[in-house]
């Protein structure tokens, strides 16, 4: 079992449709990333947290370190936003990020 | 500007070949990786420099070979490839205060995709 688990693997939904994707994750962590992939390919950062949230334009993060659970929340969403978006951990004492398997979103004009 | 640039962006050789993949970051970051994105799109750490030493040495064969000149630079040579070593290799940098455990925001490049024939 992966030590960090997304849902859902796949999601499709209208423009406009206000967005949520989980990451759910099995060891104490010091930080969460959530990533971005652009259908070309390129990998972007969107947030590192620690606690409790970030907001970036349309884009929120919340992070609830006890139950060791992340969501990635897109409002309004757009066509523009289709792109597979990443969880990634970093434990406790160890220096390398884990990634989840990915969230693959499509918006449908 | 390009914060975290790779060339060649595609790679296409033949099994046994060697190869280079350079890597390059104009941040000022100490800390470099990279990592695999296998065909189901995971992706993996291969190895870390921070100021030019290896920090993270994941289990990789050894034909894989990553070098750092500076610490605006880590490169990752590839002896004898593999139909296995297909993949698409992405190198990020960051600024790592280890000593503190502050972790700051990965930044990618645009990925090399690796065809071995």
């Amino acid at each position: 079992k992966n030590e960090v688990e997304q849902s859902p693997q796949n999601l499709t939904a209208q423009e406009g449709e206000f967005i949520t994707i989980n990451c759910s994750y099995s060891v104490g962590i010091s930080a969460l990333h959530w990533l971005q992939q652009h259908p070309g390919g390129g990998i972007v950062s969107l947030f590192m947290l620690s606690s409790g949230k970030k907001k970036h334009g349309r884009l929120i993060a919340t992070i609830n370190i006890q139950e060791k659970h992340s969501s990635l929340h897109i409002t309004a969403s757009h066509p523009r936003d289709s792109a597979v978006y990443i969880c990634a951990v970093k434990p406790f004492g160890n220096e390398k990020l884990t990634f989840g398997t990915g969230t693959r979103l499509t918006i449908i004009p | 500007d390009t914060a975290v640039s790779q060339t060649p962006k595609y790679l296409v050789t033949q099994m046994g070949n060697d190869k280079s993949i350079k890597c390059e970051q104009n941040l000022g970051h100490d800390t470099m990786y990279w990592y695999k994105q296998d065909s189901k799109k995971f992706l993996k750490i291969m190895f870390s420099y921070n100021n030019k030493e290896l920090i993270i040495n994941e289990t990789v064969p050894n034909r894989f070979s990553p070098k750092s000149p500076d610490k605006a630079h880590l490169n990752l040579h590839i002896n004898s490839l593999e139909l296995g070593d297909s993949a698409v290799y992405f190198c990020a940098s960051s600024q790592v205060n280890l000593a503190g455990g502050f972790q700051e925001t990965q930044y990618f490049g645009p990925g090399t995709r690796l065809l071995v024939l």
